[in-house]
C-alpha cells in the first residue's frame, strides 16, 4: 500500500515562501503523476498543480505565478513552493498520486494525511 | 466558483437512496474526460470512491455507484447509513485549464 507523508513548517509569515515536501513510501515515484491539493478551512478542494517523474509540471492558472513543484526521484519525494503567501493561503495541504501509470488525468488514489499551514505574522 | 458544479447539500434518511450531481462543460466532462468521486469525512483526507465514471476501488461497497452523461456525472448511494455522512467531491480534467478540476463538494446529512 503506497503511503504519502507531507512535511514542512506549519506556520509561515506573510510575503514569505511556503515549502512542503511529500515523501512516498512503499511504492515508486517513477512513471506516475503527483499532485498537490489544498483545502482552506471549511472550504472545498483546490488543485494546485502536478508533476511527473521527468520534472514536467502543470499548475492551476490562478496560482501559477507563485507555484513551483519539483520532484526528486532519488529520494522518492516531490515538493511544493508557494511564494508571496498571505492569509488566504492558510489551508490544509495534501499530496496525492494519480492512479494510472503515465496518466495525469486519472483519479487520485493515494493521499497524504494533509498538513495544516497557517499564514500569520 | 468551481469549474465543476455540485449542489452544496443533500440529505436523506437511513435506508434511502440519494444522488449527487456534478455538472461540467465541453472542456472537461463533455470533452470525454473521466469523472472521479471522493468521500471526505471530517478531519481526514479525501478517499477515492469511484474512478473513471463508474468503477469502485477495492473495498468500496456496491452501495456506491457512478454514472456519466454528456457534460455531467452522478454519484448514487443506496441503503444510506449514518456513517455515509460526509462531503462528496467530483474531479475531472479540463483541457482549457490544462489541469485537474474539482467540484465545490456536496455535504451529505443523514437524517
Amino acid at each position: 500500500q503506497v503511503q504519502l507523508q507531507e512535511s514542512g513548517p506549519g506556520l509561515v509569515k506573510p510575503s514569505e515562501t511556503l515549502s512542503l515536501t511529500c515523501s512516498v513510501s512503499r511504492g515508486s515515484i517513477i512513471n506516475y503523476y503527483w499532485s498537490w491539493i489544498r483545502q482552506s478551512p471549511g472550504k472545498g478542494l483546490e488543485w494546485i498543480g502536478r508533476v511527473y517523474d521527468s520534472g514536467s509540471t502543470n499548475y492551476n492558472p490562478s496560482l501559477k505565478s507563485r507555484v513551483t513543484i519539483s520532484v526528486d526521484t532519488s529520494k522518492n519525494q516531490f515538493s511544493l513552493k508557494l511564494s508571496s503567501v498571505n492569509a488566504a493561503d492558510t489551508a490544509v495541504y495534501f499530496c496525492a498520486r494519480h492512479r494510472l501509470l503515465y496518466s495525469g488525468t486519472s483519479g487520485l488514489d493515494y493521499w497524504g494525511q494533509g498538513t495544516l499551514v497557517t499564514v500569520s505574522s | 466558483q468551481s469549474v465543476l458544479t455540485q449542489p452544496p447539500s443533500v440529505s436523506g434518511a437511513p435506508g434511502q437512496r440519494v444522488t449527487f450531481s456534478c455538472t461540467g462543460s465541453s472542456s472537461n466532462i463533455g470533452a470525454g474526460y473521466d469523472v472521479h468521486w471522493f468521500q471526505q469525512l471530517p478531519g481526514t483526507a479525501p478517499k477515492l470512491l469511484i474512478y473513471d465514471n463508474i468503477n469502485r476501488p477495492s473495498g468500496v461497497p456496491d452501495r456506491f455507484s457512478g454514472s456519466k452523461s454528456d457534460t455531467s456525472a452522478s454519484l448514487a448511494i443506496t441503503g444510506l447509513r449514518a456513517e455515509d455522512e460526509a462531503s462528496y467531491y467530483c474531479q475531472s480534467y479540463d483541457s482549457s485549464l490544462s489541469g485537474v478540476v474539482f467540484g465545490g463538494g456536496t455535504k451529505l446529512t443523514v437524517l
